[in-house]
């Protein structure tokens, strides 16, 4: 069990360009979360797999940003047209819950630091 | 819709000391609680959780206790280290299983 790892760990990048990030999950995990957390304040919720169907978005997710799970492996999530807002952290975390029993737990990569100049 | 209140930082403790770091929610349901911990430099790992009311999460000395009553599942140690600094995060899965956090609270412990 390797854990959840993302890559890039950092990436800094011009307002108006596009950046795409990737998550592999802990291995067999049929679930993975994207959260985004700001300087000073917890992590957000913005989207989540079940194997390759993403169940649910939040409003946080403008259209510029949009996330896959293609094979209900790896996850990535694109941002087009970065502005100076979308600098933060960017978590994924995996779990293996079948029943969608909010008792399991998450386990959170180490993250992915936007910096958008 | 769902919340978690934790109380704000930074807490100051000198080694030895008591700690208590304060967390209330909102739910409809019944909720999961749970104590995240991100030491500097690294993500955020689970410290403990409870999944029902009057269970009590444990972990590395950290304890907290689900009261339904109080809408409350306060972190708690009887002696902190100066390893224990960190931010903390209290955490609530609804009906919906996406985490909802609360702002974090930094720890720092002083020999």
């Amino acid at each position: 069990d390797t854990g959840v790892s993302q890559n890039p760990r950092h990436k800094i990048t011009k307002r108006g360009q596009n950046v795409t990030f990737r998550c592999d999950p802990i291995s067999e995990h049929n679930r993975l979360y994207w959260y985004r957390q700001t300087l000073g304040q917890g992590p957000e919720f913005l989207t989540y797999f079940q194997n390759e169907a993403q169940l649910e978005k939040s409003r946080l997710l403008s259209d510029r940003f949009s996330a896959e799970r293609p094979k209900g492996s790896f996850s990535t999530l694109e941002i087009q047209r970065t502005e100076q807002g979308d600098s933060a952290m960017y978590l994924c975390a995996s779990s293996d819950s079948w029943r969608g029993a909010n008792t399991d737990t998450q386990y959170f990569g180490p993250g992915t630091r936007l910096t958008v100049l | 819709g769902d919340s978690v209140t934790q109380m704000e930082g930074p807490v100051t403790l000198s080694e030895e000391a008591f700690l208590t770091i304060n967390c209330t929610y909102t739910a409809t349901g019944y909720p999961s609680l749970f104590w995240y911990v991100q030491y500097p430099g690294e993500g955020l790992q689970l410290l403990l959780k409870a999944t029902k009311a009057d269970d009590k999460g444990s972990n590395k000395g950290f304890e907290a206790t689900y009261r339904k009553e109080t809408t409350s599942f306060h972190l708690e140690k009887g002696s902190v280290q100066v390893s224990d600094s960190a931010v903390y995060f209290c955490a609530l899965s609804g009906s919906t299983d996406k985490l909802i956090f609360g702002t974090g609270t930094r720890l720092q412990v002083f020999p």
